[in-house]
Formats: structure tokens, sequence, C-alpha cells
């Protein structure tokens, strides 16, 4: 079946630096790919999406690019703020795929 | 603020009560989920509904019953629960428009199993 892996946590960064969450899947054909953000108390909410490779997504500094070739969609931003502290999941969906989740990274960011 | 909501947020109950969680949304979505989120766990699929009917069913415990009485709404029947059922459960729904599937999700609700 499809499945979906990202980097154990947790991720500690200081404020201003640079991020990188990687994330790999297992599926066939092209599905959809999602990074969603769950901050502490709240449901996960969508951070930016990818629908065909090579496609970039980006939303609020963050940034990943869906790669066929090495079937990755890493997570990246440049400049982290205590703001970001928060657990990211990456996911694919879409079409026939059944939504499938990652086990989650949480990251967090010290002044 | 996705615009799903989910009640109750708490909710504790011992092993022989019955006990019901809603899901409610209001943006024509068409598709509504359960998720069951435990620690250390990839995130579950539990259900699916597409139109009401079920789509999905990832071969849940029947002392799980969902229900989908309308596009808008959707329930999570409770009976007989297991410590190990003790978790959050995620309500998330997704646009007739959208053939990707992005999830919308409501916040939760946080279960205890005594």
């Amino acid at each position: 079946g499809n499945s979906v892996t990202q980097m154990e946590g947790p991720v500690t960064l200081s404020e201003e630096a640079f991020l990188t969450i990687n994330c790999t899947y297992t599926a066939t054909g092209y599905p959809s790919l999602f990074w969603y953000v769950q901050y502490p108390g709240e449901g996960l909410q969508l951070l930016l999406k990818a629908t065909k490779a090579d496609d970039k997504g980006s939303n609020k500094g963050f940034e990943a690019t869906y790669r066929k070739e090495t079937t990755s969609f890493h997570l990246e931003k440049g400049s982290v703020q205590v703001s970001d502290s928060a657990v990211y999941f990456c996911a694919l969906s879409g079409g026939s795929y059944i939504p499938t989740f990652g086990r989650g990274t949480s990251l967090i960011v010290h002044p | 603020e996705t615009g799903v909501t989910q009640t109750p947020r708490h909710l504790v109950m011992g092993m022989t009560n019955k006990k019901s969680l809603k899901c409610e949304q209001h943006l024509g979505h068409n598709a509504m989920y359960w998720y069951k989120q435990s620690a250390k766990k990839p995130l579950e699929l539990m259900f699916v509904y597409n139109f009401k009917e079920q789509t999905e069913n990832n071969s849940v415990p029947s002392r799980f019953s969902p229900e989908c009485p309308n596009s808008s709404h959707l329930f999570l029947h409770l009976h007989t629960l297991q410590p190990e059922d003790s978790a959050l459960y995620l309500c998330a729904s997704s646009p007739p428009e959208d053939s990707t599937d992005t999830q919308y999700f409501g916040p939760g609700t946080r279960l205890t199993v005594l």
C-alpha cells in the first residue's frame, strides 16, 4: 500500500536558523503531496501542497518541491521563528489515493 | 479556523458507556472523514463518507460506529471502548471541486477511556 515516511523529531532550532524536514513517499503513479501543520490544542491545517512532479508548493516562507525521481517532498524554510513551533505532517492524497499521513515531526524553535 | 467544528472537545468515559462524537461543517464539502491520532503513531484514517455514503472503512473495530445523516454532519458512536482507544479523534472534510482531497480538519475531541 501507499506510505509516507518523515524524519523523526523533535527538531530543535534557534530562531532564524534554516529548516529542513525530510519526507519520502511510496505510491504508484502521481498522488498529490501535502504538508500540514498542527499547533498545540488544534487540528491539522494545510500548509502547502503540490499536485504534480516538479511543482513547488509555498506558503508563509515554507517551500517544498515534488520530486518524482526521489519520491520526496522535503519541507524547507530559510529563517524559522518561535511561532513556527508546531508538529508538521507530510501526506499524500487525491484521486484514487486514500489520504495517508506520516508520523509527524515536532519542531521547537528557541529565541 | 477551518470551518469544521467538533463537539465535545473533551470526553471521559468508562468502558461500559455509550457516547457520540459530533462533527459539523457548512463549507459545502461533500466528503467527510474520521481519523484517530495517537501519540507516536501515524494519523489513522478510520472512515470516509462521500455524499453520505460510506466509501472507506479502514478495518475499524465494530465498537466504533459512524453515521452521516447528511453532507454537513458526521457522528462517531462509541460503545464498550477499551483504554487503548484513548486518543484525539479528528474530523475532516474536503470539497467536491478539489481533486487533490485537501483535508480541512476540526480541532478534535480528546477522548479518555477509563
